[in-house]
C-alpha cells in the first residue's frame, strides 16, 4: 500500500540553528500538506502545496514540493523554542482525494 | 468562529465494551475525518464522512464505525474494545472544496 516515511526521526538543534525535515512518498502525489502538532496538541494544518517544484514560504518556514511530487521538505530558519513539536506530512490516499495518509512525523527539539 | 470540537477529553474501558467519541466540526465544514493516533506515532486514517455518506475507509476492522448528522457533527463508534485500541482519537473538518483539515483536541481512551 501507499507509503508516506519522514526523515529524521528525531532533530535536537540549539535556537538559531536551522532544521530541515523530508517526507518522500512511495506515489506520486496530487498534493501533499504539513501540520505540526506540539507536545500534548493536536496537529495544526500548515500548508499545502499542489504544483510539481513548488516554493512556498511562512515567514521562517520553508515548504518545498519535488519535481516528481513524490517528496517535500520543510525548512526552518534559525530555530525558535516556540517551533518544538512534531512535523508530519501527509498525501492523498490513493484514489481518495481527500482521505489523506500521514507520515510518521519528525520530532523537533530546540535548546535554547 | 468555534473550532473543531471533541468530547469526552478522557475516558477510560474495559476491553470488551464499547464506545462513542463526538466531535462537533467547524461551522460551514461539511467532511469530517477520524483518525487513530498511538503515542510518538503519526495519525492514522480511519474513515472519512461528507454529507452524511462515508467517503473513504482506511484498514480499520469493521467494529469501528461512524456516523454523521445533517449538522455535519460526526461519532465514532468502537465495539469490542482492545487493549491496543487505546490511542489518542483525532476528528478533522475540512470547507467545502478544500482538502485543509482541522484538527479538534482529541479523545484519549484507554483501555484496560
Amino acid at each position: 500500500g501507499q507509503q508516506v516515511m519522514q526523515i529524521p526521526q528525531y532533530q535536537h538543534v540549539q535556537e538559531g540553528e536551522d532544521f530541515t525535515t523530508y517526507c518522500n512518498s512511495s506515489t506520486t502525489l496530487s498534493n501533499i500538506q504539513w501540520y505540526k502538532q506540539r507536545p500534548g496538541g493536536h496537529p495544526v494544518f500548515l500548508i499545502q502545496l499542489v504544483k510539481s517544484g513548488e516554493v512556498k514560504k511562512q515567514k521562517r518556514l520553508t515548504f518545498q514540493f519535488g519535481e516528481a511530487k513524490k517528496n517535500s521538505s520543510l525548512h526552518i530558519t534559525a530555530t525558535q523554542t516556540t517551533d518544538v513539536g512534531t512535523y508530519f506530512c501527509a498525501g492523498p490516499r490513493g484514489n481518495y482525494g481527500q482521505n489523506f495518509v500521514f507520515g510518521p512525523g519528525t520530532r523537533l527539539s530546540v535548546l535554547p | 468562529e468555534t473550532g473543531v470540537t471533541q468530547s469526552p477529553t478522557h475516558l477510560i474501558k474495559t476491553r470488551g465494551q464499547q464506545v462513542t467519541l463526538r466531535c462537533s466540526s467547524q461551522s460551514g465544514h461539511n467532511t469530517v475525518s477520524w483518525y487513530q493516533q498511538a503515542l510518538g506515532q503519526g495519525p492514522q486514517f480511519i474513515f472519512q464522512y461528507y454529507r452524511e455518506e462515508e467517503n473513504g475507509r482506511g484498514n480499520f476492522p469493521p467494529r469501528f464505525s461512524g456516523l454523521q448528522f445533517p449538522n455535519y457533527s460526526s461519532e465514532l463508534n468502537v465495539n469490542a474494545l482492545e487493549l491496543d485500541d487505546s490511542a489518542l482519537y483525532l476528528c478533522a473538518s475540512s470547507p467545502p472544496e478544500s482538502y485543509e483539515q482541522y484538527f479538534g483536541p482529541g479523545t484519549r481512551l484507554t483501555v484496560t
